[in-house]
């Protein structure tokens, strides 16, 4: 069974800094980019990171760009968010999820592309304030 | 950035009702695009996704169509359990944006 479990959200003070965990298990988590996706209370969902297999790619929005580091441990099948700078505006749940995609063909080209968030996490609430 | 904008933001429906939610992006993103079910409390879960492609496990009254700029998640047949916000997300290009959510309710 696939399991992702969030885990280290809390009350935090404007400027301060915070780390978020996920654990991982029910499949090869080497095999597969993961993302953080946040959700303000009684608001939609936004994207905050991704990263790839090896964790040698990593986007970010461009609200935490500079602020957020996506990590990863594949060894022990976890990944991080490490949260600096903290603002009002990050209070959300933050959920972790496994990006999955398929392999096309772009101008002759094999190009792997993702495509869905298909498993999550319960989430965790981070909460930004003095 | 890529604006996905979902409409309508609300709608209420009985249950055995077919409703049809429309997602449209600010330029083209090909089929690059999901939908997501989520319930208050829980996270989303996915349903479609590659704008056509039912997600393993989902009922087949789900169904998405579209490309380009428009897209539509059509549920045919509403059963109670289907009361919750719908999500598109589109992956063609960074930063991967969603839609502002359709909220379906039982009138």
């Amino acid at each position: 069974e696939v399991q992702l479990v969030e885990s280290g959200g809390g009350l935090v003070q404007p400027g301060g800094s915070l780390r978020v965990s996920c654990a991982v298990s029910g499949f090869t988590f080497s095999n597969y980019w993961m993302t953080w996706v946040r959700q303000a209370p009684g608001k939609g969902l936004e994207w905050v990171a991704n990263i790839k297999q090896d964790g040698s790619e990593r986007s970010y929005v461009d609200s935490v760009r500079g602020r957020f580091t996506i990590s990863r441990d594949n060894a022990r099948n976890s990944l991080d968010l490490q949260m600096n700078s903290l603002r009002a505006e990050d209070t959300a749940v933050y959920y972790c999820a496994r990006a999955s995609g398929q392999i096309n063909m772009v101008r002759g080209i094999t190009q792997f592309v993702l495509n869905r968030f298909d498993y999550w996490g319960q989430g965790t609430l981070v909460t930004v304030s003095s | 950035d890529i604006q996905l904008t979902q409409s309508p933001s609300f709608l209420s429906a009985s249950v055995g009702d077919g409703v049809t939610i429309t997602c449209r992006a600010s330029q083209g993103i090909r089929s690059s695009l999901a939908w997501y079910q989520q319930k208050p409390g829980k996270a989303p879960k996915v349903l479609i996704y590659a704008a056509s492609t039912l997600q393993s496990g989902v009922p087949s009254r789900f169904s998405g169509s579209g490309s380009g700029t428009e897209f539509t998640l059509t549920i045919s047949g509403l059963q109670p359990e289907d009361f919750a916000t719908y999500y598109c997300q589109q992956f063609n290009s960074y930063p991967l944006t969603f839609g502002g959510g359709t909220r379906v309710e039982i009138k």
